[in-house]
């Protein structure tokens, strides 16, 4: 069984702080996922990594995946209330895949 | 990406009873996927939806709780049958686009009473 284990589960922080949230696995995968999930909606992907050692940017947002590709980083630069949801990583293997916990953030103004 | 929409969004139904939900892509997709979210967890997968064969569940979940159909490559149900307020979650389709990546649909958030 491939297990994403997603730290920290639950962050509350003030606007413009920093923060990250990790992914970490034993597993390879052929790619990982983040996606963010508001209350009553399905998740949104916000990016996918499939080398190890990428990093991608999105605004304020830098993703990074590992060398061996087992895990993953979420790092959010100056966080504002908008920021604040549900961030799940998943890693996928043959189009299926794997979900973390979670980590809900909270952005308070 | 692709345009996946899932009916109903909500729904609220009478233990015992079964509820399906539909699952419909704007384009052909070879794979897709459903999921459960239980009340503030993650995501788990339930079965993979092949077209013109049956579904390839997980550990944990079977046919006779869970039938889908899948009859061509942009639509796809699934059954949750015979339901208890356990089976109350939030229940996502989605489909793989490329081999790296998927991408879901609203979902449809369920409550068994």
């Amino acid at each position: 069984t491939q297990l994403l284990e997603q730290s920290p589960q639950f962050l509350s922080i003030q606007e413009g702080e920093n923060l990250t949230v990790y992914c970490n696995s034993s597993s390879v995968f052929s790619s990982l996922q983040w996606y963010r999930q508001e209350p009553g909606e399905g998740p949104v992907l916000l990016v996918t990594v499939v080398t190890g050692g990428e990093v991608k940017k999105l605004k304020r947002l830098t993703f990074q995946f590992g060398d061996a590709r087992k895990d993953s980083s979420l790092h959010i630069t100056a966080a504002q209330p908008g920021d604040t949801g549900l961030y799940l990583c998943a890693g996928t293997n043959a189009g299926k895949s794997t979900f973390g916990d979670g980590t809900t953030l909270t952005v308070k103004p | 990406s692709a345009v996946i929409s899932q009916k109903p969004s909500r729904d609220i139904c009478q233990r015992g009873t079964s509820l399906t939900i539909q699952c419909q892509v704007d384009s052909q997709v070879t794979m897709m996927f459903w999921y459960r979210q239980q009340p503030g967890q993650s995501l788990t997968l339930i079965a993979t939806a092949n077209q013109g064969s049956e579904a390839t569940y997980e550990s944990g979940f079977v046919i006779d709780k869970f039938p889908i159909s899948r009859p061509n490559l942009t639509f796809s149900t699934l059954t949750v049958s015979n339901m208890s307020p356990e089976d109350s979650s939030i229940y996502l389709c989605s489909v793989e686009m490329t081999g790296l990546e998927a991408f879901f649909g609203q979902g449809t958030r369920l409550t068994v009473v």
